[in-house]
C-alpha cells in the first residue's frame, strides 16, 4: 500500500524563524491535505492541495504529485504554531485515508 | 456551514466496562463518516468509516464497534473496555470534494 513519510519527525524553532516540511508519499496522488494538531488536540484543516501552490497567511503548501512530495513552508512562526502538523493521503479505489507520522513542531518565544 | 459535534470531551472509565462515544455533523446529508484513534505521541488509526446507514467498514480488529443510527450520527462502542483502548478519538466527515473535517475529539482513559 502507500506509505507517507514526513520529515523531520520534531523541529524547534525561535519566534520568527522560517521552517519547512516535507511529506514524501509512495504512489501517485490525486488528493492531499495538511492539519495542525493544536495542543488541545484539535485538528485544524490547513491546506487540501493535490498539486500546485497555496498560500494562506504565513503558511504555504507545495505539492509536486509527478515526484511524490509536498512541502509546507510556515514563516515568520509564532507559538501558537506549535502543535504537530499531519499530510494526508486518500488510497486510490477507497474511501479511508492515510495519515503521516507527523512533524512535532515547537516554537519558543 | 458544516459543524462537527463529539461527545464527552473526556472520560475516565475502568476496565472492563462499557463505552458509547458519540459523534454528529450538520449542515451536510449523507456524508462519509470516520473514526481515528490516536495514542499519546503517535499518529492517526483509523478505526471505522461509513459511507452510508448500515453501511460500515472496520479497519482494525478489536473489541470496538461502531453503528449509524442517523444519516448524521455515528456511534463508537464496547461493551468491555481495555487499558489499551485509551487515547484520543477522532470523528471526521469528508466533504464532496474529499476533503476531511474533524471534530474536537473525546479523550479517554482506561484505568
Amino acid at each position: 500500500g502507500i506509505q507517507v513519510e514526513q520529515s523531520p519527525p520534531d523541529l524547534i524553532l525561535q519566534e520568527g524563524a522560517n521552517s519547512t516540511l516535507r511529506c514524501n508519499f509512495s504512489d501517485s496522488v490525486n488528493n492531499l491535505q495538511w492539519f495542525h494538531q493544536n495542543p488541545w488536540g484539535q485538528l485544524i484543516n490547513l491546506f487540501y492541495i493535490p498539486s500546485g501552490t497555496k498560500q494562506n497567511g504565513r503558511l504555504s503548501a507545495t505539492t509536486v504529485a509527478t515526484e511524490r512530495y509536498s512541502l509546507l513552508y510556515i514563516s515568520s512562526s509564532q507559538t501558537t504554531d506549535s502543535g504537530v502538523y499531519f499530510c494526508a493521503i486518500p488510497i486510490s479505489g477507497t474511501y479511508k485515508y492515510i495519515f503521516g507520522t507527523g512533524t512535532r513542531l515547537k516554537v519558543l518565544a | 456551514s458544516q459543524t462537527i459535534h463529539q461527545w464527552p470531551a473526556t472520560l475516565v472509565q475502568p476496565v472492563g466496562s462499557p463505552l458509547s462515544l458519540e459523534c454528529t455533523v450538520e449542515g451536510t446529508s449523507n456524508p462519509n463518516l470516520y473514526w481515528y484513534r490516536q495514542a499519546a505521541g503517535r499518529g492517526l488509526q483509523l478505526l471505522f468509516y461509513s459511507i452510508g446507514i448500515d453501511q460500515i467498514s472496520s479497519e482494525v480488529p478489536q473489541n470496538l464497534s461502531a453503528s449509524r443510527p442517523q444519516d448524521r450520527q455515528f456511534i463508537l462502542s464496547s461493551k468491555k473496555l481495555l487499558l489499551s483502548d485509551s487515547g484520543f478519538y477522532l470523528c471526521a466527515w469528508i466533504a464532496p470534494d474529499r476533503t476531511q473535517y474533524f471534530g474536537p475529539g473525546t479523550r479517554l482513559t482506561v484505568l
